[in-house]
Parts: structure tokens; sequence; C-alpha cells
């Protein structure tokens, strides 16, 4: 089946730190894959996507590589802020937009100054 | 860019009432809507996908006689949930896209539903 893992968190770092949150997937076909964001009391925005293997996403400082050969899609940052602090969502979708997203469990990001 | 508003954003009310809520897209036309519930410190459980005039599909579980959902328009799906009962009580997202090409899914903010 189709499935997403991410590292657990909570992962607490201090600021201008580097990030890594790290994402793998299991997937039939070539799926997309997104990094999604959510802030404590909101809906989620995405944050970054990749549709192809290779293809390189990235916003506000993110980036993530869509690795085909290891299956993963892991989301880095050079320099986190205390207002990065919150919940990252890896997710897939294997039609892009008219398909249904699994996500992951989630990894919740904390910065302290 | 593409916004989704989700309405209301809270409530609470009495054990074995019914709960509409609203989610609509403000600037784009949403052919497939999706609603997802959160538990606490948890991932997004896809509830149902709805496309725009034809009935919900919901994911293996889920009751549809419990959480109705309506798409009547390119613009507005709701989920009503009848005769809520504490367990209930969870976070609602709904997001929206359009058909095309890598076109990705827009998320509401959220509505928290606690019943008492």
């Amino acid at each position: 089946g189709n499935s997403v893992t991410q590292m657990e968190g909570p992962v607490t770092l201090s600021e201008e730190a580097f990030l890594t949150i790290n994402c793998t997937y299991t997937a039939t076909g070539y799926p997309s894959l997104f990094w999604y964001v959510q802030y404590p009391g909101e809906g989620l925005q995405l944050l970054l996507k990749a549709t192809k293997a290779d293809d390189k996403g990235s916003n506000k400082g993110f980036e993530a590589t869509y690795r085909k050969e290891t299956t993963s899609f892991h989301l880095e940052k050079g320099s986190v802020q205390v207002s990065d602090s919150a919940v990252y969502f890896c997710a897939l979708t294997l039609v892009s937009g008219t398909d249904k997203l699994i996500f992951g469990t989630g990894t919740r990001l904390q910065v302290f100054p | 860019g593409a916004v989704v508003s989700q309405h209301p954003s809270w409530v609470i009310c009495k054990s074995g009432t019914s709960v509409k809520i609203e989610c609509r897209s403000l600037d784009f036309q949403a052919t497939t809507m999706f609603w997802y519930r959160q538990f606490p410190k948890q991932s997004l459980m896809l509830m149902a996908t709805s496309n725009e005039g034809s009935k919900a599909t919901y994911e293996q579980g889920v009751e549809k006689d419990k959480f109705l959902i309506n798409h009547a328009s390119l613009t507005l799906s709701t989920l009503t949930v009848t005769s809520a009962h504490p367990e209930d009580s969870s976070f609602y997202i709904c997001s929206a896209t359009t058909t095309g090409i890598n076109q990705p899914q827009h998320f509401g903010d959220g509505t928290r539903l606690s019943i008492l």
C-alpha cells in the first residue's frame, strides 16, 4: 500500500540551527510529494512540493529533494527561526491534486531563542 | 493565492445536536473537496472525498449517515455532524482543489468541535 513515514518528534532546536526532518514513502506508481506546515490552532499550509524524481521543492528557506532511489523527501533548512515552530507533515498523492493526500504522522518542531 | 475559508472556527454544543461546518473556496472553482479529522497531536485522517454535484466517497470506517457531506456548488461544501456526541469532538479540516495537472490542495483553517 501507499504510506508515508516521518521521524518522530518533537525536534527541539536553538535559533539558527540546521534542520532536517526525515520522510520516506512507499507508493505504487509515481507519487507527487509534499510538505505541509500547521501552526497552532490552524489548518495546513502547503510549504513545498515536488512532482517527479530529482525535483527540488523550496520555499521560505526550506527545501526538499525527491529521491526516488531512496524513496525519500527529507525537509531541510539551514537556519531555523522561532517562527518556524510548528508541526510539519510529509504527504503524497498518486495523482497530484485530484487524488487524496496520504499524510505522515507529523513532526513537531520547537525552536528556542 | 488560493484561499479556502472554513466556518465556524470553533463550536461548542450539547450532545445530541447537529452541527454544520462550511468550507468555501474564495477565488477558484473547487471541483473536489476533502474532509479530514485530526485528533490531538495526531495526523489528519481523511473522512471523505466529494466532487461537485456527486455523492461523497467515504473512507472505510466513516459513517456516512453520521457525517453528511454536501457539495452542491463549485465553491461550497458542507459537513454536518448529526446527533453529535462527545466522541465526535475533534478538529475538522477541509481542503479543496480544482481540476488540472499538479493542482495542489488548499486547506481551510479548521473547525474545533467540542461536544459537551
